[in-house]
């Protein structure tokens, strides 16, 4: 059962705030993703990790930043909310050694007004 | 680069239908995994099934199954005897076999079955 955890699970804010989504896992993967998926579906990788001060960039350029100081944290930040930044935002997490499989959070729906 | 086609946005049926959801994968590599994931109304993704690729076995959980084609370089997912419990947007997957790689995900198809 994975162990991976997204709060708020909804957030509805104005433009110009700053806001952290956060993602924790109890499962001690070295690896850990931040996906953006639009309305119409499709996921976009914006950010991952291999582990703690790794970050990446993802396939999709965008605004936010992360951080993973520990290795069960890896929290996304938007200095300055849009609402082009209104999305649901999905985190997940895999093993270094495995075999790829990704477990994901419940996610976190923001609303920028 | 790695690519995963879902050609079918939308299927609606009928409960108690079969129902096929394709998946066609294009990679460079000779070693690689495929992965299925259902996202229901609630928004998690929920892993369903990895393959590998030197593994073309076909494989049959309960009402799923899974037909993996290399030669075709297809990986269709079956859902005999179709409930409204498998209402949910389907995601196809596909990645390296090395630690370091990410998954490149299909667009997804969205399955309405309906009672």
């Amino acid at each position: 059962e994975a162990d991976i955890y997204q709060t708020p699970r909804y957030l509805v804010i104005g433009t110009g705030k700053k806001i952290t989504l956060e993602c924790s896992q109890t499962m001690g993967h070295d690896k850990m993703y931040w996906y953006q998926q639009d309305p119409g579906m499709e996921l976009h990788l914006i950010h991952y990790s291999y582990g703690v001060n790794s970050t990446e960039k993802g396939d999709l350029s965008s605004e936010s930043t992360v951080s993973r100081i520990r290795t069960e944290h890896f929290p996304l930040t938007l200095e300055s909310a849009r609402p082009s930044h209104t999305s649901q935002y999905l985190c997940a997490s895999s093993e270094l050694a495995g075999y790829n499989e990704q477990f994901f959070g419940p996610g976190t729906r923001l609303t920028v007004l | 680069a790695q690519k995963v086609t879902q050609a079918q946005t939308e299927i609606s049926v009928v409960e108690k239908e079969d129902v096929t959801l394709d998946c066609v994968y294009e990679t460079r590599d000779t070693t690689y995994y495929l992965f299925w994931y259902k996202q229901p109304p609630s928004g998690e993704l929920v892993f369903l099934i990895r393959r590998n690729s030197f593994d073309e076995q076909n494989e049959i959980s309960g009402r799923y199954s899974w037909n993996f084609q290399k030669s075709t370089s297809s990986f269709n997912f079956t859902i005999t005897a179709s409930q409204v419990v498998d209402s949910a947007v389907y995601f196809c997957a596909l990645s390296e076999t090395s630690g370091y790689s990410t998954l490149t995900f299909g667009k997804g198809t969205m399955l309405l079955v309906s009672p």
